[in-house]
């Protein structure tokens, strides 16, 4: 079983719909949870991080954490045609007397947001 | 600014050549890592260094080669690779204060060997 499970879609919505992104962990020590938009050809790039249980909110972008169901979900408000991409959950633990993080990834899913 | 450049964008090179990836950041971070990423797949972990120093090698064979001049350049030798070592190569640089751990990832390099 991986450490990290993430449906690697493809998802297809139409142009406004809310798009919920989710991903199931095992390892109860990761502290820190991530969520990456990667374009095709380009590197991921950091979109929402949370640290404790609850929700973030960042414009379109809503990040959940459920510590206690192992369980994180990204929502995109009001998706547009840019928000095509692949979606990668990531998510580290803090090891004490390192200064450096590990990321385990989720396997991405492949978001197409159709006009 | 969180930017993280990597040159160059695209590289090919034969199984005998020798080429350097460079990655470079002006964050302050003093973690930086390499990653291999194969297509449609997640980034894959190869190298961290940490305030210069190789702190991990995910067991990548010795025909990649990192080196990290100063806190804020990061290098990888490739020389005899095989054409399965085609992928995008991503640079990335994090910064641990506390209880905080964000990395941020460069634009990658695509190499292609023929």
């Amino acid at each position: 079983q991986k450490e990290v499970e993430q449906d690697p879609g493809p998802l297809s919505v139409p142009e406004g719909a809310i798009v919920s992104l989710n991903c199931t962990y095992s390892n109860s020590a990761f502290q820190y949870f991530m969520w990456y938009r990667q374009y095709s050809r380009k590197g991921p790039e950091l979109l929402m991080y949370t640290y404790s249980s609850g929700n973030k909110e960042d414009g379109r972008f809503t990040a959940q954490v459920d510590k206690s169901s192992k369980y994180i979900s990204l929502f995109i408000r009001d998706s547009q045609p840019s928000d095509s991409a692949t979606y990668l959950c990531a998510m580290s633990r803090y090891s004490p007397g390192t200064s450096y993080g590990k990321l385990t990834f989720g396997q991405g899913t492949i978001l197409t947001v159709h006009p | 600014d969180t930017e993280v450049t990597q040159t160059p964008k695209h590289l090919v090179m034969g199984m005998t050549n020798k080429k350097s990836l460079k990655c470079e950041q002006h964050m302050g971070h003093r973690a930086m890592y390499w990653y291999k990423q194969k297509a449609k797949k997640p980034p894959e972990l190869m190298f961290v260094y940490s305030y210069e120093k190789l702190s991990i090698n995910e067991s990548v064979p010795s025909r990649f080669s990192p080196e990290c001049p100063n806190s804020s350049l990061l290098n990888l030798h490739l020389h005899a690779l095989q054409p399965e070592d085609s992928a995008l190569y991503l640079c990335a640089s994090s910064s641990i204060q506390g209880s905080t751990d964000t990395q941020y990832f460069g634009p990658g390099t695509r190499l292609t060997v023929l």
